[in-house]
């Protein structure tokens, strides 16, 4: 079942924050972030297992709730680099596969 | 090292066409997963395998679409007959560890059936 993120899209200017939320219904083994650019190929983040690990990549970094079955995503002083689509992919427990979201399209002004 | 490769990078056919779709992994890597990428749907993954085996292919919409892995540097997404809904952009994937380990994507065929 697809996950579910939030807000579909969010408009920053340069050094703002932004927090991207994905949940499932279903019980996560691990999220995966992923941020794809305009015309380009998806490029992966990070990955988080259950367990509420929180990662970290550069300034983005990200959390994970297995018990609410929820992951965020946190990207603190924005750079124009970072504007592009961020897709979280779940794994669901004994599934194998990863399903991913609708995307949130990110855009940062100077 | 070269990433994943795909090609063509863009294909338009008429409907009722057969479209071939080639991708060739990062050496190294023992999966391979075929996405389809499009407004309303999102990234969707349609079929994978594991060392040129197919393992899940619950994702492909119809007996239209095949796909096939003869070794483990090349494999193909076939669609026949093609029809104007299958238009979208087709990823490549591939992945060293499994399934759900950091996928490295292709640049994408970007496919229009007219």
């Amino acid at each position: 079942q697809q996950p579910v993120q939030s807000p579909q899209a969010v408009i920053l200017r340069e050094g703002e924050d932004a927090v991207i939320n994905c949940s499932s219904s279903k019980a996560l083994y691990s999220v995966h972030w992923y941020r794809q650019k305009h015309g380009e190929a998806p490029v992966f983040l990070m990955i988080l297992l259950k367990g509420g690990e929180q990662k970290g990549h550069e300034k983005i970094s990200a959390s994970f709730n297995e018990k609410k079955q929820q992951s965020s995503l946190y990207l603190t002083a924005s750079q124009l680099s970072y504007s592009g689509t961020y897709f979280c992919g779940t794994e669901e427990a004994g599934a194998q596969k990863l399903v991913f979201g609708q995307g949130t399209r990110l855009t940062i002004n100077p | 090292d070269a990433g994943v490769i795909q090609s063509p990078r863009h294909e338009v056919t008429e409907m009722g066409q057969e479209v071939t779709l080639r991708c060739k992994p990062i050496s190294g890597h023992d999966y391979l997963f075929w996405y389809r990428q499009t407004m309303m749907r999102g990234l969707e993954l349609l079929i994978y395998f594991n060392n040129n085996v197919p393992i899940d292919d619950s994702g492909m919409p119809e007996d239209r679409f095949s796909a096939k892995m003869p070794n483990a540097s090349f494999s193909t997404l076939k669609i026949q007959p093609s029809e104007p809904r299958d238009s979208a952009v087709y990823f490549c994937a591939s992945s060293r560890a499994s399934a759900t380990y950091e996928q490295y994507f292709g640049p994408g065929t970007r496919l229009t059936v007219t």
